[in-house]
C-alpha cells in the first residue's frame, strides 16, 4: 500500500515564475491538505481539498491555488514566485467525515526560489 | 497570539534523561490533539494522540488539560534516536472537516 507521494522532491525556480507541485494521497483517503513549512517553523496550513473543491483555506494569498482530481490526487500551484515562497511544501492525506483522523504526510517538495 | 505555542527549545539532554515538552492552544474549538515527530529534512509523522485521561506509549506519556488548554509530552530514559523536532498539533473540527494546526516545534538533541 503506497503512502502519500509527492513530486518533485526538489525544485529550483526563479522569482516571478510559476510552479506546480503534485500529491497522491494514501489509498482509501479522500482529502488532501497542503502545508508550507519554512526553515525552523512548523507547517502552516495553506488549503484543503475534498470532492474536487477547496473546503478550507489558511492565510495565504490568491497566488496559491490548487486542484483535486477525481482520483483524489491534488496539485498546488504558486504564481509569481517570491523569494519568501522558498520552503518545504507538505501534502497530507486524510479521510473526511471522522472527527478524529490521522493525517499522513508525503516526504515533501523542497522549493527554492532564486 | 499564535494558535499553538510550544517551548522554543532546543533541549540538549544526555542519554537516559527525562524531558518534558509543553504546549498551549488558543482555539477552544480544538477537538483532538496530537504530538508529531519530525526528523531533519523529513516529513512529520504521528507520534501519539493525546487524550484527556492521559496516555502512555512505552517511554512516552502525553497529557491534555482542556480547562487550561495545555498539552504535554514526557519522554523518559531518552535515547539518541529520540533526537528530532516534536510538533504539538491540534485538530479543529468544523462543518465536517478537519484542519490540523501545528506549533513551531521544539527541537530535542540527545547526546551520549
Amino acid at each position: 500500500d503506497a503512502g502519500v507521494t509527492q513530486s518533485p522532491t526538489h525544485l529550483i525556480k526563479t522569482r516571478g515564475q510559476q510552479v506546480t507541485l503534485r500529491c497522491s494521497p494514501k489509498s482509501g483517503h479522500d482529502t488532501v491538505s497542503w502545508y508550507q513549512q519554512a526553515l525552523g517553523q512548523g507547517p502552516q496550513f495553506i488549503f484543503q481539498y475534498y470532492e474536487e473543491e477547496e473546503r478550507q483555506r489558511g492565510n495565504f494569498p490568491d497566488r496559491f491555488s490548487g486542484h483535486q482530481f477525481p482520483n483524489y490526487s491534488s496539485e498546488l500551484n504558486v504564481n509569481a514566485l517570491l523569494l519568501g515562497d522558498s520552503a518545504l511544501y507538505l501534502c497530507a492525506s486524510s479521510l473526511t467525515g471522522r472527527m478524529v483522523t490521522e493525517a499522513f504526510f508525503g516526504q515533501g517538495t523542497r522549493l527554492t526560489v532564486v | 497570539r499564535k494558535e499553538v505555542e510550544q517551548d522554543p527549545g532546543p533541549f540538549n539532554v544526555p542519554e537516559g534523561a527525562t524531558v518534558a515538552f509543553n504546549c498551549t492552544y488558543s482555539n477552544s474549538a480544538s477537538q483532538s490533539f496530537f504530538w508529531y515527530r519530525q526528523d531533519c529534512r523529513k516529513e512529520p509523522k504521528l507520534l501519539m494522540s493525546v487524550y484527556s485521561s492521559g496516555n502512555e506509549d512505552g517511554r512516552f506519556t502525553a497529557q491534555l488539560n482542556r480547562a487550561s488548554q495545555y498539552i504535554s509530552l514526557l519522554i523518559r530514559d531518552s535515547k539518541l534516536s529520540d533526537s528530532a523536532t516534536y510538533l504539538c498539533v491540534v485538530n479543529i473540527w468544523s462543518g465536517g472537516y478537519n484542519k490540523l494546526i501545528f506549533g513551531a516545534g521544539t527541537r530535542l538533541a540527545v547526546h551520549p
